[in-house]
């Protein structure tokens, strides 16, 4: 079956410090993945994608993340964090097929330390 | 990446009353948009797959008469909350697939709180 786990429901880091998000995945072929930025009572802000090549992805404030097949994960990592960070991280995989479903991990919410 | 706009971002209601809730595509012809719902500290569940021009895709569980999709254009989707009541409160996220980039954008979405 299709999944994505998020294993980490709450990560606390403080300000500054580098901050890693885990994502790994269950899926039949080759996923697109994603990872989604949701600040309090926002809609979801595309951070970065991986469809294939580089394996190490950058993205925006910051963000990369790495595909690691073997592994079936899609970390999320940032080398020091932000107050402004602090916000709901969700990894998502789909087939980007018309109709297809793109499937979400149940989230990290990311609190950050002054 | 492709632009979403939502309409109204936040309403309030009274029990009974129905709510209809704008989704567009700014600068993309979307002929797919899909439907989400997130209750509090949780991750998005897809109610329904909105298509251009036809009838939309619910999700198991998702009332069609409850919810009634509309998708009569390339750039607006419409849900509507048909007699709504407490429960259905809620943040409503619309989001269209860009094909030119094959990626997936949210609207800001829509919170709904039925009195």
């Amino acid at each position: 079956a299709q999944s994505v786990t998020q294993p980490d429901i709450h990560i606390t880091v403080s300000e500054g410090a580098s901050l890693e998000l885990r994502c790994n995945y269950s899926y039949g072929a080759t996923p697109y993945l994603f990872w989604y930025v949701q600040s309090p009572g926002q809609g979801l802000q595309l951070l970065l994608k991986y469809f294939s090549g580089d394996t190490l992805v950058q993205g925006i404030k910051g963000f990369e993340a790495e595909f690691k097949r073997s592994q079936s994960s899609f970390n999320l990592r940032k080398p020091s964090v932000h107050w402004s960070d602090a916000a709901e991280y969700f990894c998502a995989v789909g087939p980007m097929n018309r109709d297809d479903k793109i499937i979400f991990g149940k989230g990290t919410r990311l609190h950050i330390l002054p | 990446g492709a632009v979403v706009s939502q309409h109204p971002s936040w309403v309030i209601c009274k029990s009974g009353t129905s709510v209809k809730i704008e989704c567009r595509s700014l600068d993309f012809q979307a002929t797919t948009m899909f439907w989400y719902r997130q209750f509090p500290k949780q991750s998005l569940m897809l109610m329904a797959t909105s298509n251009e021009g036809s009838k939309a895709t619910y999700e198991q569980g998702v009332e069609k008469d409850k919810f009634l999709i509309n998708h009569a254009s390339l750039t607006l989707s419409t849900l509507t909350v048909t007699s709504a009541h407490p429960e259905d409160s809620s943040f409503y996220i619309c989001s269209t697939r860009d094909w030119r980039e094959e990626t997936q954008y949210f609207g800001p979405g829509t919170r709904l709180l039925v009195l």
